[in-house]
């Protein structure tokens, strides 16, 4: 059974800096491309970033040289680095997986974890 | 970037109706549409992909349908579980994008 158990998620002021992972089990790791996507509250889905399974990233304008996607494929774990945090990055982040090696469709997701960035 | 526009952003049926939301992309896209259903508190479930395959484990009453810019997510006869947010997601490049969503109500 695949699971993807997201964690890290916090109360941050502006300009902090917070690591999210997600931990991967029940397919090959290594192997599959994996993305976070965020949800605002009430709102819809934003794509945030894609690394392929060999360390090729991808990024949302909005995050672009704020975060930083990364893998460690002999821990099957993928890593959000979130630095100059805003706002508006106030956000439930979900780690999901790739059926493609870029640009797909997310056939499994984590059940995301909360990132509050506030004053 | 492709923009995706989902219509309605909410609708109200009853249990049996069929429901029909559309999806429409700013440039063309192909095949590359999928869609997502999204209950209170959960995480997206993948429904349709490559807009008209059906994903496994889905039940049948739902399709997809539509290429190039004009796309289609149906159920044929609701049922009460199926009272929920749908999303449509283009796959054509990046970044991904995601229509608004469809509030599906009694």
């Amino acid at each position: 059974e695949v699971q993807l158990l997201e964690s890290g998620g916090d109360l941050i002021h502006p300009g902090g800096s917070l690591r999210l992972s997600c931990a991967a089990s029940g397919f090959t790791f290594s192997n599959s491309a994996m993305s976070w996507v965020r949800q605002a509250p009430g709102k819809g889905l934003e794509w945030v970033s894609s690394i392929t399974g060999d360390g090729r990233t991808y990024y949302a304008d909005s995050v672009k040289g704020r975060f930083t996607i990364s893998r460690d494929n002999s821990k099957n774990t993928l890593s959000l680095q979130m630095n100059s945090l805003r706002v508006e990055d106030t956000a439930l982040y979900y780690c999901a997986r790739l059926t493609l090696a870029v640009a797909g469709d997310f056939d499994y997701w984590g059940q995301g974890t909360l990132v509050t960035v506030s004053s | 970037d492709i923009q995706m526009t989902q219509s309605p952003s909410s609708l109200s049926a009853s249990i049996g109706d069929r429901v029909t939301i559309t999806c429409r992309a700013s440039q063309s896209i192909s095949s590359y549409l999928n869609w997502y259903q999204q209950k209170p508190g959960k995480a997206p479930k993948l429904l349709i992909y490559a807009a008209s395959s059906l994903q496994s484990g889905v039940p049948s009453r739902f399709s997809g349908s539509g290429s190039w810019t004009d796309f289609t997510l149906t159920i044929s006869s609701l049922q009460p579980e199926d009272f929920a947010t749908y999303f449509c997601q283009q796959s054509s490049s990046i970044p991904l994008t995601f229509g608004g969503g469809t509030k599906v109500e009694i």
